[in-house]
């Protein structure tokens, strides 16, 4: 088992692009998560989603867009990047007893 | 999300030595999980606890679910290197679809 993937490991942006970043799973998990984490911030929930076809708003959810069009995959979208996004990001996927796994993280930097 | 007060933010210790963490909440929580996240790499789940009182090991790290539900511990025993990192808990209510993070505390184990 892979676990959690995520693509790319690293990407630097600028301004206004967009780009999406690309979280797998092979574990069957129901729920998925996006979060950045931040120095001093500790980890944030921008999305989540409780199955396939279902979003949700975490508690950053402002300039990013989710999709979750397959049970294994969970896509983060940034339509117009922000230096406000520079930032890890992590994905994670949550086990029936309530366990999260998490990615080995992306980390942009948008210029 | 809630955010959680965890404590020591930071900690720089000699090898042997044993450390001990915790975490405190507001809420009442059902489920609380530490991890531990090295430089460069997503966090990585040590221990979970989902009742009142529970005492669980993982080799030379012990956790406990506070009486109170309010809160939990963390002792590494006989420090190594290896553990240096920055340790989280993590805790779920009964209603949480999502976990509420601490911001973490920082080991630094010299030899």
């Amino acid at each position: 088992n892979a676990g959690v993937t995520q693509t790319p490991k690293f990407r630097v942006l600028k301004t206004g692009q967009s780009m999406t970043l690309l979280c797998a799973q092979d574990m069957n998990h129901e729920y998925m998560y996006w979060y950045r984490q931040d120095p001093g911030m500790g980890l944030r929930l921008i999305h989540y989603s409780v199955g396939e076809g279902t979003t949700a708003k975490g508690e950053v959810p402002d300039g990013y867009n989710v999709s979750r069009l397959k049970k294994q995959n969970f896509l983060l979208g940034l339509e117009s990047a922000a230096p406000s996004q520079t930032s890890v990001y992590f994905c994670a996927s949550r086990s029936s007893h309530y366990e999260q796994y998490f990615g080995p993280g992306t980390r942009l930097t948008v210029t | 999300g809630q955010q959680l007060n965890q404590s020591p933010q930071s900690m720089f210790i000699q090898e042997g030595e044993d450390v001990s963490m915790n975490c405190t909440s507001s809420s009442i929580f059902n489920t609380w999980l530490w991890y531990k996240q090295d430089p460069g790499e997503g966090p990585v789940l040590l221990i979970a606890l989902y009742k009142a009182g529970e005492l669980t090991s993982n080799g030379r790290l012990t956790a406990q679910f506070g009486i109170t539900r309010k809160d939990s511990f963390l002792n590494i025993s006989a420090s190594i290197p290896s553990d240096v990192g920055i340790y989280f808990c993590a805790g779920r209510t009964n209603s949480g679809y999502a976990l509420n993070f601490g911001k973490g505390t920082s080991l630094l184990v010299t030899p």
